[in-house]
């Protein structure tokens, strides 16, 4: 049974660009939970996806969004990128998300590094 | 404000010993604790989960505790292994209005031969 898929592993964008990462769940998992990871904050939940509806949003602003897509993809958009937006994206997957209290499993995250 | 503490921050053992880690919280009102373990470089991996009528979890060699009264939980290792250095960490989830989880810092832990 194949893991969650976090694409890319790495990522360098400048400045007030744009970056969109992706999320593919394990199999049959239906929701999908983003967190950022930094040596400074630690980890941070950013937002819950079930069923392709929004359950849950962290305090980030709105330059940081995500969407679900009919096949529990998910993917999340960070706009107009700062410095301090350099973190480990990670995302998580579990059959009916933590109300459930069901299991979550991560991927590998996605590093990126804004210059 | 929804807090989550652990302690210690750091912890050095020497392969075979055991150890406790704590974790407190503020979170309420209370939902479930999760504990996870991070390898470097890695995504947490899920140890254990727990809800309000459990006060005791085990997973192998890792046994977790929960005082909902006190707002308390522990997860203890046994045997320690070179393989269980990593950082572990708490979350605590709320319901209602603290659905949002909130995560401690961790406990790095570093097993020596």
């Amino acid at each position: 049974k194949a893991g969650v898929t976090q694409t890319p592993r790495y990522l360098i964008k400048t400045r007030g660009q744009q970056v969109t990462l992706s999320c593919s769940p394990i199999s049959g998992h239906r929701s999908v939970s983003w967190y950022q990871q930094t040596p400074g904050q630690g980890l941070q939940f950013l937002f819950e996806y079930f069923s392709e509806t929004q359950r849950n949003k962290g305090n980030f602003p709105g330059r940081f969004s995500g969407r679900q897509f009919s096949n529990s993809r998910s993917e999340m958009n960070v706009s107009t990128l700062e410095l301090g937006d350099s973190a480990l994206y990670l995302c998580a997957s579990s059959l009916g998300g933590d109300r459930l209290n069901t299991e979550a499993f991560f991927g590998q995250g996605t590093r990126l590094t804004v210059v | 404000k929804n807090q989550v503490e652990q302690s210690p921050q750091s912890l050095i053992i020497l392969e075979g010993k055991n150890c406790t880690l704590q974790c407190n919280y503020t979170v309420s009102p209370f939902s479930n604790l999760r504990w996870y373990k991070q390898d470097t470089g890695r995504g947490p991996v899920s140890l254990t989960i727990m809800t309000f009528s459990e006060n005791t979890k085990s997973n192998g060699r890792y046994t977790a505790t929960l005082d909902a009264d006190t707002k308390q939980s522990s997860l203890h290792i046994t045997a320690s292994q070179l393989s269980d250095s990593a950082s572990y960490i708490c979350v605590v989830r709320g319901s209602g209005g603290s659905y949002i989880p909130t995560f401690g810092r961790g406990t790095s832990l570093i097993v020596h031969p």
